[in-house]
């Protein structure tokens, strides 16, 4: 059966430093997608990447960056130079494909950044 | 460009009233549709997904229904609403091209209390 699990419930960080979230997933399936998602304090929920399971190559945006090691079946996601704005709820997700293509969620990650 | 509609974004309503929640989506056809619930706990629950008209799949035996009476419109309803039903409700599509696992794109949601 398909798991996600974010073991940080919660983070706190000072504006500037570096934070890494954590996403450690479960799946029988050898096609696979991630994802992460930012839900602020607004509610809406707010796609950042998408991973598949045949793409181990590391990815950078700006200051976000994803680590995909399917040896350890790890997802992280790490900001650099964390911002205020960065302040959110984080989300990573699984999703084994096929017609229905259900996004199974982990508990999320309560990232709060200090000025 | 792709939209999603769902409403109201605030609803209190009293134990064992009806409920009708409505999401609609305008730039696309036949997407997949999904609603979620977030509990007070932060994890996202998949509650019902359809992969068409009429076609609808429940994840979670609960007192809750889904409806999808034309391509693009899905509305989550209850008949006599319970305390546990709480929560916040989100509303999700996604496009699936053959082969490709397209992410979901959200609602704003709907902050649903019972009291």
């Amino acid at each position: 059966a398909q798991k996600v699990t974010q073991a940080q419930t919660e983070i706190s960080v000072v504006e500037k430093e570096d934070v890494t979230l954590d996403c450690v997933y479960e799946t029988r399936d050898t096609t696979y997608y991630l994802f992460w998602y930012k839900q602020p304090p607004s509610g809406e929920l707010v796609f950042l990447i998408r991973r598949n399971s045949f793409d181990e190559q590391n990815e950078i945006s700006g200051r976000y960056s994803w680590n995909f090691q399917k040896s350890t079946s790890s997802f992280n996601f790490t900001i650099t130079a964390s911002q205020v704005v960065d302040s959110a709820v984080y989300f990573c997700a699984l999703s084994e494909g096929g017609a229905t293509n259900k996004l199974i969620f982990g508990t999320g990650t309560l990232l709060a950044v200090q000025p | 460009s792709q939209t999603i509609h769902q409403w109201p974004a605030t609803l209190v309503q009293p134990v064992g009233s009806p409920l009708s929640l409505e999401c609609t989506v305008e730039g696309t056809s036949n997407p997949n549709l999904y609603w979620y619930r977030q509990a007070a706990g932060r994890g996202l629950q998949l509650l019902f997904y359809s992969i068409g008209i009429d076609q609808i799949s429940s994840e979670v035996p609960q007192n809750l229904s889904a409806s999808r009476p034309q391509d693009r419109q899905f509305i989550l309803s209850s008949k006599k609403l319970l305390l546990s039903d709480s929560g916040f409700y989100l509303c999700a599509w996604r496009v699936t091209p053959a082969g490709e696992n397209s992410p979901l794109h959200f609602g704003n949601g709907t902050r649903l209390t019972v009291t």
